[in-house]
């Protein structure tokens, strides 16, 4: 098994440029997925293989991958914005997945 | 329109079982494979368990191997969660998730949840 980690927290004002990272030994061969989670609310996917962001998801949603170090970077951050952030990932023969500990962004 | 919805959760002792059930619609069970993914109250994700396209195969995470069965009905398109010896660590919103496959070395791997439940909670507390 491994570890994905995450910063427990991350505020920024409105208008301005949120950056959650997610880094983990394994990330260098690994793809990540993003969620988003709100308060009483399923989690719902806003990147996925590290820099592809699907349909529906705002364009101020963005990844990047550097080594070990996965980012999703939040452009012109909104209120709707504020939510718990986790990475994921899964082993490369589909038996192990593994979240990150989660970003709480506040808005 | 894919939907899945949870249900089973509820109040059960330490060292009792539970049976969580999701129903799938928009979509056919056997086609993807389907996962558990669990949520203690306060808490981050963590996966429970994954079912294969097939249903030939089964993963589990180490805090519920050996203790936690996931399993499937083709004709209900219905995946399950067998919860057994139950332990207060064990008490969380679980949720149940489609998978989506990648390709990963040439070979599709499923990799990430695109679809989930609204989850069922459960308490285990004597």
């Amino acid at each position: 098994s491994y570890e994905l980690t995450q910063a427990p927290s991350v505020s920024v004002s409105p208008g301005q440029t949120a950056r959650i990272t997610c880094s983990g030994d394994a990330l260098a061969k690994q793809n990540v997925y993003w969620y988003q989670q709100k308060p009483g609310q399923a989690p719902v996917m806003v990147m996925y293989q590290d820099t592809e962001r699907p349909s529906g998801i705002p364009e101020r949603f963005s990844g990047s991958s550097s080594g070990t170090v996965v980012t999703l970077t939040i452009s012109g951050v909104q209120a709707e914005d504020e939510a718990d952030y986790y990475c994921q990932s899964v082993d490369t023969s589909g038996t192990f997945y593994v979240f990150g500990t989660g970003t709480r962004v506040t808005v | 329109e894919v939907r899945l919805l949870d249900s089973g959760g509820g109040l059960v002792q330490p060292g009792g079982s539970l049976r969580l059930s999701c129903g799938a619609s928009g979509f056919a069970i056997t086609s993807y494979a389907m996962a558990w993914v669990r949520q203690a109250p306060g808490k981050g994700l963590e996966w429970v368990s994954t079912i294969s396209g097939s249903g030939t195969k089964t993963y589990y995470g180490d805090s519920v191997k050996g203790r936690f069965t996931m399993s499937r009905d083709y004709s209900g398109n219905t995946v399950y969660l067998q919860m057994d010896s139950l332990r207060a660590e064990d008490a969380a919103l679980y949720y149940c998730a489609k998978l989506a496959s990648v390709p990963i070395f040439g070979v599709l791997i499923p990799s990430y949840f695109d679809y989930w439940g609204q989850g069922t909670r459960v308490t285990v507390s004597s």
